[in-house]
């Protein structure tokens, strides 16, 4: 079975430092990838897509790049928090990739980021 | 792009009892999807329904597409059902990705 792996589950860092938060899915190949942030009691909101390895989509222009190094894995990263950056963000996976979307979506458990 | 409403925006329920929670979307949809997200923030997809009707155990969904919106129905609630629950819509378009309604928060209370 499918499993989805993302780390950690709570992070807390300074304005100004860097970021990276990963996700890793199991058990599936040519997953489609996303990285989505949720806001303190507001819903979710995309920022990246990837459709292959190298491949990145990003929805909303801000202070967060994402990469994709291996077919599997999927990275969140900035070089230098805002304190604006603060949220919940979920990496997800739909079962087939190649630009299909048409697909049940899949979360993993999310990381909790606190920018101080 | 596609809007995404849903209602009410939060609900109390005494366990034991039943609910309807609607979602409502603005375009033709080939992509519809409900998940719970419980209190810890784990969210789960709960159906894959951009028409007809699916259940599964208390829960069942029932998506009418040429009317432009879905419906979930929780029979029998438990404390367990507390949470908030999303609806997230895709249109026809060729790369168009899931947009997130604000969600339904649900309290079952004991």
């Amino acid at each position: 079975s499918q499993t989805i792996h993302q780390w950690p589950a709570t992070l807390v860092q300074p304005v100004g430092s860097p970021l990276s938060l990963e996700c890793t899915v199991e058990g599936t190949s040519n997953p489609n990838l996303y990285w989505y942030r949720q806001a303190a009691g507001r819903g979710l909101q995309l920022l990246f897509y990837s459709v292959g390895i190298g491949q990145i989509s990003s929805e909303v222009p801000q202070n967060l790049s994402a990469s994709r190094p291996q077919d599997r894995q999927f990275i969140l990263s900035s070089k230098k928090l805002l304190l604006s950056d603060s949220g919940f963000y979920l990496c997800a996976w739909t079962q087939y990739g190649r630009g299909r979307t048409n697909e049940k979506l899949f979360f993993g458990s999310g990381t909790q980021l606190s920018v101080l | 792009g596609i809007q995404v409403e849903q209602s009410p925006p939060d609900l109390i329920l005494q366990e034991g009892a039943n609910s309807t929670l609607r979602c409502n979307f603005s375009d033709s949809v080939n992509n519809l999807q409900w998940f719970h997200q419980n209190p810890w923030g784990q969210l789960i997809n709960l159906f894959y329904i951009p028409s007809g009707t699916k259940q599964n155990g208390r829960l069942s969904a029932t998506t009418v597409a040429t009317e432009r919106y879905s419906l979930l129905y929780i029979s029998s609630s438990q404390t367990t059902d507390s949470g908030v629950y999303f609806c997230a819509a895709a249109d026809t378009g060729a790369n168009s990705k899931l947009t997130f309604g604000k969600g339904i928060t649900l309290s079952v209370r004991p």
